[in-house]
């Protein structure tokens, strides 16, 4: 079974650009989450989709924003991008129940200059 | 504020000696909880949970412990092998919320 990907890998994006990243989760998941990793801040949540809606939010600006497919393939959008924007961005994916674990993509390494 | 702390960024042990890395929450509303282990440029692994109706779970070398009146969890590894050093996140859940909330992580290194 193929595992979580994510595309890009790397980014490089100047301020004040707009960056979208896409998160394929794993085949019969529909639970799609996006979390922004950060040194010394660990995994800050960002936003979690269920079957195309929005389930979870996150207390980032509007700055961040997501959607979800038909097919469960997500994308993240950030627009505006600031320095302090840069960070690993990893999508999660899983089947939505509450007692399920998620299973991580390798993450999109953004660096905004 | 945060509501999951993993107070020791790093912790050091003798391989086949035992590691235990420690999870403290604040959240009462948190009913699940999970650890993960992160290598380097790869995505976060789940590696063990425990519902808050149990007071330990074990998997292998892995056994997760829960103290709900001190708000407070930890992971044992026994024994501690080399290919264990990573950054482990405990993360905890409110499962009527539905998302996780995650700790900053602590990198274990296992020396040979």
């Amino acid at each position: 079974k193929a595992g979580v990907t994510q595309t890009p890998r790397y980014l490089i994006k100047t301020r004040g650009q707009q960056v979208t990243l896409s998160c394929s989760p794993i085949s019969g998941h529909r639970s799609v989450s996006w979390y922004q990793q950060t040194p010394g801040q660990g995994l800050q949540f960002l936003f979690e989709y269920f079957s195309e809606t929005q389930r979870n939010k996150g207390n980032f600006p509007g700055r961040f924003s997501g959607r979800q497919f038909s097919n469960s393939r997500s994308e993240m959008n950030v627009s505006t991008l600031e320095l302090g924007d840069s960070a690993l961005y990893l999508c999660a994916s899983g089947r939505g129940g509450e007692l399920n674990e998620q299973f991580f993509g390798p993450g999109t390494r953004l660096t905004v200059l | 504020d945060q509501q999951v702390k993993q107070n020791s960024p790093s912790l050091s042990v003798q391989e086949g000696r035992i590691s235990i890395l420690n999870c403290d929450y604040t959240n009462s509303m948190f009913d699940y909880f999970l650890w993960y282990k992160k290598y380097p440029a790869e995505g976060p692994t789940f590696l063990i949970s425990i519902s808050s109706i149990k007071d330990k779970n074990e998997d292998g070398r892995f056994t997760v412990f829960l103290n709900k009146s001190a708000k407070h969890l930890s992971l044992h590894i026994v024994p501690s092998q080399p290919g264990d050093s990573a950054v482990y996140f405990c993360a905890a859940k409110d499962t009527n919320a539905g998302k996780s909330t995650f700790g900053d992580g602590t990198t274990l290194t296992v020396k040979p």
